[in-house]
């Protein structure tokens, strides 16, 4: 059980929104940064989004990201089907004082 | 280009030790902290720990501490993960990754490939 609590799967057909909640307490996502990951099938992690809402260089505006208490929610626009993967949040653990992560949400681009 | 390529593809017996590697390129090696993410066949991300390659400041993850070994060695560029006595439940891909800011608790922006490995008798 993760101590950040992600949907397991969501689902939306391809050039539509969809939204992915993280939720945590005041002592991770509360009082932390939130950052994303996509896991595309066989690969490793890739950043999607850093400090809640911050994009890497060459990441698309498609993907966003916000926080709010202790939530955070990252956002996929103009879905494809490349965007089929497991996304994770990531953040702080003040109590644990570790990383630590969603248990993941699998995208499906129906 | 930065980028962490780590060490190949592992199948080990219950009991025996292990170190696995993970060789930094393109970015100031001793300038940022590097993880290791355990992920179970299936399952999700997990956090083992944390190494800064400038001084060899060591975190552990409270679940991690004192079932694996850190380390690095700053002159090579590389960080490694270590067990002395291996189980089955370490079966599992183990990625390395580079934490993006100055601090311990910061993002992961560049990934290793992952080494996968197997335990079984």
């Amino acid at each position: 059980q993760s101590v950040l609590t992600q949907p397991p799967s969501v689902s939306a057909a391809p050039g539509q929104k969809v939204t992915i909640r993280c939720s945590g307490s005041s002592s991770n996502i509360g009082n932390n940064f939130v950052s994303w990951y996509q896991q595309l099938p066989g690969t490793a992690p890739k950043l999607l989004i850093y400090d809640n809402n911050e994009r890497p260089s060459g990441i698309p505006d498609r993907f966003s990201g916000s926080k709010s208490g202790t939530s955070a929610t990252l956002g996929i626009t103009g879905l494809q089907t490349g965007d089929e993967a497991d996304y994770y949040c990531g953040t702080w653990d003040s109590s644990l004082s570790t990383v630590i992560f969603g248990g993941g949400t699998k995208l499906t681009v129906l | 280009e930065v980028q962490l390529v780590q060490s190949g593809a592992e199948v080990k017996k219950p009991g025996e030790s292990l170190k696995i590697s993970c060789k930094g390129s393109g970015y100031i090696f001793t300038n940022k902290w590097i993880g290791w993410v355990r992920q179970m066949p299936g399952k999700g991300l997990e956090s083992m720990g944390i190494i800064y390659p400038g001084d060899s400041d060591t975190r552990y993850s409270p679940s991690f501490q004192g079932q694996v070994t850190i380390s690095a060695d700053k002159s090579i560029n590389t960080a490694y993960l270590q067990w002395s006595s291996l189980r089955a439940s370490d079966t599992a891909i183990y990625y390395c990754a580079r934490q993006r800011g100055s601090w311990y608790g910061d993002a992961f922006d560049i990934w290793g490939q992952g080494t996968m490995l197997t335990v079984s008798s």
